[in-house]
Formats: structure tokens, C-alpha cells, sequence
């Protein structure tokens, strides 16, 4: 397996614009996780799915932002209309259910709004 | 819900010491206590996990303990050498019941020559 596979690596924009990044979680895991990384806050959990259900959004920091896995195999997290305080990096990771499993992430999507 | 506080926020330290980082929960429900270390532009990897039915596990030259009655665990670092400089940031998660891992803010480790 190529592990969790993010798109795109980078990505920037302008203020206002649709951001839609792209994860694909590795095969046969339960749990797909988006975390948002920043110098001041860290790793930030916005949203976890469990077989393909949002389980909690709570970390999700307005409505701008929205997220979907429509199969086990393809999540979206979107933002719009973007600000320039989205600037971030963006983790997808998955693990599987079992307990000695850990979450794998992958390369992240540095996201720029300017 | 779950809070991780993870300190210091960054530590320098010779090569050849120790390094050391704390984090402590909020959750006592909390049974899984991961870390991760992420390199320079990369993606934060596991490099040890504890269950909160062991109090210390050890692999070669790092070391995590954990005191579930203080809710506090620690990463030790030996020995230190230079490619053990990143950011190290420790989690918490309760497998089995919501599963979501919750992250500390990280510690930057700075190995000095």
C-alpha cells in the first residue's frame, strides 16, 4: 500500500476562493482523521469518520469548513470562502480498528490564502 | 472533552544527554498514549505507544512512562544524537470507546553539537 495519499501537496489562493482537499486513507482502515497543523495551536483534530460517518466535528472552525468521505476509499475537506487565516498545513490520516494499530498521516497539504 | 498539554515547547540539549518531555490528560477515561516524531516538512510518525494498562515501555534509546493515578506520561530520549532533532508531540485517545487522538502542542528538540 502507498500509504494515505493527500492532494494537493500545495496549494495557493486567494481570499474568498473554494479549497477542496483531497485524501485517500489506506486500504482497510476504519478511521480517517483531518488535522489541521499550525506553529500556535499545534495539531488540531477538525473532524474523525468511522467507516465512512462523521463521528465528531466539534473541532471544525465554522461553517466555511466541511468535510465528506462518500466511500471507504476518499475524503474531502472543503473550504469556502476561504480566508487568509485557513493558511495552514493539512493532515489526513487513517488507522484501522484494531488496538494495535497506530494512525498513519500523510504528507499534508500546505494550504496559502493571500 | 480530551485535553493534552504537552510541555516544554522547545528544548535544547548536548548530544550525548538526555531529553526529556511531559505531557499530562485530562480524560481519566483515556488508555492509549501515543507519540510522534515529525522531521522538517515531513509527517509526524509513530515512534512509541503506551497502554494505560503498562506504566513503562521501552525501545532502544527512547523510553515512555506513564502515571495513570497523576495522568501524566513522559518521553525519554538517551543518549541524544543530531537526527533526533525535530518535533516530538505526544497524544491521547480512548480506544474502544470514541477512538478520536487528541494532540499535545508539540515540542521542538533542538540537539546541540
Amino acid at each position: 500500500d502507498a500509504g494515505v495519499i493527500q492532494s494537493p501537496r500545495h496549494e495557493v489562493t486567494e481570499m474568498g476562493q473554494e479549497v477542496t482537499l483531497r485524501c485517500k486513507p489506506i486500504s482497510g482502515h476504519d478511521y480517517l482523521f483531518w488535522y489541521r497543523q499550525t506553529m500556535m495551536r499545534g495539531l488540531e483534530l477538525l473532524i474523525y469518520f468511522n467507516n465512512n460517518v462523521p463521528i465528531d466535528d466539534s473541532g471544525m472552525p465554522e461553517d466555511r469548513f466541511s468535510a465528506k468521505m462518500p466511500n471507504a476509499s476518499f475524503s474531502t475537506l472543503k473550504i469556502q470562502p476561504s480566508e487568509p487565516r485557513d493558511s495552514a498545513v493539512y493532515f489526513c490520516a487513517s488507522s484501522a480498528q484494531e488496538w494495535s494499530t497506530e494512525a498513519f498521516f500523510g504528507q499534508g497539504t500546505r494550504l496559502t490564502v493571500v | 472533552g480530551e485535553n493534552v498539554e504537552q510541555h516544554p515547547s522547545t528544548l535544547s540539549v548536548q548530544e550525548g544527554d538526555s531529553a526529556v518531555i511531559k505531557c499530562t490528560y485530562s480524560d481519566s477515561a483515556s488508555n492509549y498514549f501515543p507519540w510522534y516524531k515529525q522531521e522538517l516538512g515531513k509527517r509526524p510518525q509513530l515512534i512509541i505507544d503506551i497502554r494505560s494498562n503498562v506504566g513503562e515501555k521501552k525501545d532502544q534509546r527512547i523510553a515512555v512512562t506513564l502515571n495513570k493515578t497523576a495522568k501524566h506520561f513522559s518521553l525519554h530520549i538517551t543518549e541524544t544524537q543530531p537526527e533526533d532533532s525535530a518535533v516530538y508531540f505526544c497524544a491521547a485517545s480512548i480506544r474502544g470507546r470514541d477512538d478520536k487522538i487528541i494532540f499535545g502542542k508539540g515540542t521542538r528538540l533542538h540537539i546541540l553539537p
